[in-house]
């Protein structure tokens, strides 16, 4: 199956810096999300992005699906912004999410 | 964006009792919904995929007399927990996306299960 790496693991930040989040997949893919899990658990949808650039506030997202990876900027980071973000991608014809390892982020004041 | 509701959002039983769970999705359809699990500090697993008015599709390993998946209607599928054991105390989290199309999938809040 299709394997799903991000990085860095664990980021630590000042409030205010900026970061850049990686996810790398192996395979082509159809769909490509990014989620926030807060500290309840909770995946909050932040960009629906199969290909391309969207930018929601302080957060951005760019993929490359022909290089097979997605890029998350965040901005001006908050101590909200705490949290593991993860991608997902759903391969060929199916329908399935397939999750990425995850990048646990901790912004510090 | 849609709305998917799990309940509960935590749940205690007894080993060898078994606990249901319900996800639902509230303003859209879903012919299809996937039911996932994870471990402290680790990713998510897809553990099935909910196909209404049919048998769930099971990933290689789960067990499907253990995790048993109704799907009854195009908006509830429940995941029921069998005779379970401390080793299925975990986080549960399911997912719909709407049925017209391949679009963004929503989760629904998750219901972490802890057996004693």
């Amino acid at each position: 199956g299709i394997q799903v790496e991000q990085s860095p693991p664990d980021l630590i930040l000042q409030e205010g810096a900026n970061s850049t989040l990686r996810c790398n997949f192996s395979d082509s893919v159809n769909n490509l999300q990014w989620f926030h899990q807060n500290p309840w658990g909770q995946l909050i949808n932040l960009f629906y992005i199969p290909s391309g650039t969207k930018q929601n506030g302080r957060l951005s997202a760019t993929t490359v699906a022909t290089e097979r990876y997605s890029l998350l900027y965040i901005s001006s980071s908050q101590t909200t912004d705490s949290g593991v973000y993860f991608c997902a991608v759903v391969t060929g014809g199916g329908n399935k999410l397939t999750f990425g390892t995850g990048t646990q982020l901790k912004v510090e004041l | 964006g849609a709305v998917v509701s799990q309940h509960p959002s935590w749940v205690i039983c007894k080993s060898g009792t078994s606990v249901k769970i319900e996800c639902r999705s509230l303003d859209f359809q879903a012919t299809t919904m996937f039911w996932y699990r994870q471990f402290p500090k680790q990713s998510l697993m897809l553990m099935a995929t909910s196909n209404e008015g049919s048998k769930a599709t099971y990933e290689q390993g789960v067990e499907k007399d253990k995790f048993l998946i109704n799907h009854a209607s195009l908006t509830l599928s429940t995941l029921t927990v069998t005779s379970a054991h401390p080793e299925d105390s975990s986080f549960y989290i399911c997912s719909a996306r709407d049925y017209r199309g391949n679009t963004e999938a929503f989760f629904g809040q998750g219901t972490r299960l802890t057996v004693v």
